[in-house]
Order: C-alpha cells, then sequence, then structure tokens
C-alpha cells in the first residue's frame, strides 16, 4: 500500500483558507485518495475522496495532479472548530478490500 | 445515519487476561476494520473482515485475534494482554467496494488500560 506523507502540525488562524499537502508517490492506478478529520476522544470522520483532479463538497476541496503523487486539501475560512488531526490515505481501490493505511496525519490548530 | 458501536469507552484489565472487544455496525456494511491508535503512531491496522467468518491481517495482527459470526458484529480478542497493548482500539465498517475507495465509519473507540 502506499505510503503517505504530511506536515505533522500546522497553525492558522480563524477566517484563513488552509492547505494541507499529503505525498505518495507510490500510489497505484486503482488507488483512491482520501481525508479523514479526528477530534480528540472520536473517531475519524470522512471528509472527502478523489481520484483526480479537483473534487468539492460542502466542507472542503481536494486537489490532485496529473501525476497523483500528491494531493492538497483545501479548507475555506476554518474556525475554532477546524481544530483536529487530518489523515491523509490512499488506497480502497482493487483488490485491497477498503484496506487503507492510516499515517500520522496533520495536527491542525486554528487561532482566534 | 451509519451506527458503529463499541462495547466500551474504557477498559482496565490484568496482564494475561483475554479481552473481548466488540463492535456492531447497524449499515449491513460487508467490510469492518478494527485499528489501534497510539500517540505519534496515528491509526495502525490490526485485521479486516469483508464477509462473514472471512477475515485478513491487517499490519500489526500479533497478539491479536478477530471473530465475524454475524455480519454486524466485529469482535477483537486479545489472547493474552499484556502492557504493550494499552492503547485505543477504533472500529470502523464500510461498505463493499465498487472499484473504489469506499468510506469507512468509525465508531467512539475503546482506550483499553492493560496493568
Amino acid at each position: 500500500l502506499a505510503k503517505t506523507t504530511q506536515p505533522i502540525s500546522m497553525d492558522s488562524y480563524e477566517g484563513q483558507e488552509v492547505n494541507i499537502t499529503c505525498s505518495h508517490n507510490n500510489i497505484a492506478t486503482n488507488d483512491y485518495i482520501t481525508w479523514y478529520q479526528q477530534f480528540p476522544s472520536q473517531g475519524p470522520r470522512f471528509i472527502i475522496q478523489g481520484y483526480k483532479t479537483k473534487v468539492t463538497n460542502e466542507v472542503a476541496s481536494l486537489f490532485i495532479p496529473a501525476d497523483r503523487k500528491s494531493s492538497t486539501l483545501s479548507l475555506p475560512r476554518v474556525s475554532l472548530s477546524d481544530t483536529a488531526v487530518y489523515y491523509c490515505l490512499v488506497g480502497g481501490g482493487g483488490t485491497s478490500y477498503g484496506k487503507l493505511t492510516f499515517g500520522q496525519g496533520t495536527i491542525l490548530t486554528v487561532h482566534p | 445515519d451509519v451506527k458503529v458501536t463499541q462495547s466500551s469507552r474504557y477498559l482496565v484489565k490484568r496482564t494475561g487476561e483475554k479481552v473481548f472487544l466488540e463492535c456492531v455496525q447497524d449499515m449491513d456494511h460487508e467490510n469492518m476494520f478494527w485499528y489501534r491508535q497510539d500517540p505519534g503512531l496515528g491509526l495502525r491496522l490490526i485485521y479486516f473482515s469483508y464477509d462473514v467468518k472471512m477475515k485478513e491481517k491487517g499490519d500489526i495482527p500479533e497478539g491479536y485475534s478477530v471473530s465475524r459470526e454475524k455480519k454486524e458484529r466485529f469482535s477483537l480478542i486479545l489472547e493474552s494482554a499484556s502492557t504493550n497493548q494499552t492503547s485505543m482500539y477504533l472500529c470502523a465498517s464500510s461498505p463493499p467496494l465498487a472499484g473504489v475507495g469506499d468510506e469507512q465509519y468509525f465508531g467512539p473507540g475503546t482506550r483499553l488500560t492493560v496493568t
């Protein structure tokens, strides 16, 4: 399974746009890129998923370049409640039966 | 809404005890997963199951076993608990693959302490 690398931590301020980039050089053809969010004492929660180009939903956008070796999660106008750990995952396609590998994640801290 | 429940939020066991962690999902999902989460290591997959009575080892299966007798229930078993198995245990479920990486739904976690 493809290994992912993302920053350990990031800081931002309320109202700013936050971009978290994840590297996944060994992504396989069938792999999807998925981002999860986790608050303390809770299980991770799905944010967004994509295969290529750009995906947008009500909470985030996901940008994936043509070579798919990296991806960027974009959170528009963050608030204090967006303080959490964000995980980038690749996998789930083909014969991996939905098996996803979580890395260490990025601790995002949003300041007032 | 999908609901994944775990039998306990907090559990304290002694070294050498046999420990059962239960997970139940109510969305008729085929896939179920057990992870452990430790500071600095993120989530690591212990075992997963894609059907009743089917199981596959994840990244760290040593010291654990699993049971899936019914579709909605996936149990994690620590045959002889050790202090290095003190951790947060998270269960998840997802629908079957349709050529895409499907969203996993997580339970609230069980914080296990082995003394």
